[in-house]
């Protein structure tokens, strides 16, 4: 079963900074939490991990709280082509298995 | 090259018939996988090959039928599949295993009739 908790849907204004949260309260201290998103009928596609520490890169920002409980995904300025499924997966460095939840669903209007 | 491609994009098939789905991938990645996504669905797990051998099976019936001939190269040999067996079939590689971070290919929608 995943082990994450997402809300089941989001809107965002065009523009404005998209902040997607995640409950993982059953975290362990070996398990890491990545996101992926999935366009409609595309393939899931990567955007960060992290383990403890907040991570940022060209697409977004994960920020994880200081007892991992929890975490944020941030898309920074939203488009119309960030309208997706966001999955936010916690998953042990020793699996190679990632079990998505049912994810956010982020609609992005103009 | 930086993706992972699947073929065809979309296959339509009787129950009786014999068909292959492919993936491939030129990263070097050494982990393979495939995931099964029904409709308004999350992917799930089907299998994992690691260096070219099957690491782990999901409990996956025995229509399905993976194969990895090299290390660029993953397939799924159906036969016999039922109406339910339609769904988005997703190829994924990783550089290795446990950790690394997979990527997707845009995957392959089946229609079983």
């Amino acid at each position: 079963d995943a082990k994450t908790t997402q809300p089941t849907s989001m809107d965002c204004a065009e523009g404005r900074a998209a902040n997607l949260p995640c409950n993982h309260s059953t975290i362990s201290g070996n398990e890491y939490v990545y996101w992926y998103r999935q366009i409609h009928s595309q393939g899931p596609q990567y955007i960060i991990h992290g383990l403890k520490n907040n991570e940022t890169n060209e697409m977004a920002s994960l920020i994880i709280t200081e007892d991992r409980k929890s975490s944020t995904l941030i898309l920074p300025h939203a488009t119309l082509r960030d309208t997706a499924v966001y999955y936010c997966i916690v998953r042990p460095d020793n699996t190679d298995k990632l079990i998505f939840g049912t994810g956010t669903r982020l609609q992005v209007f103009p | 090259d930086t993706e992972v491609t699947q073929t065809p994009k979309h296959l339509v098939m009787g129950m009786t018939n014999k068909k292959s789905l492919k993936c491939e991938q030129h990263m070097g990645h050494r982990a393979m996988y495939w995931y099964k996504q029904k409709a308004k669905k999350p992917p799930e797990l089907m299998f994992v090959y690691s260096y070219e051998k099957l690491s782990i099976n999901e409990s996956v019936p025995s229509r399905f039928s993976p194969e990895c001939p090299n290390s660029s190269l993953l397939n799924l040999h159906l036969h016999a599949l039922q109406p339910e067996d339609s769904a988005l079939y997703l190829c994924a590689s990783s550089p290795g295993i446990r950790t690394d971070t997979q990527y997707f290919g845009p995957g392959t929608r089946l229609t079983v009739l």
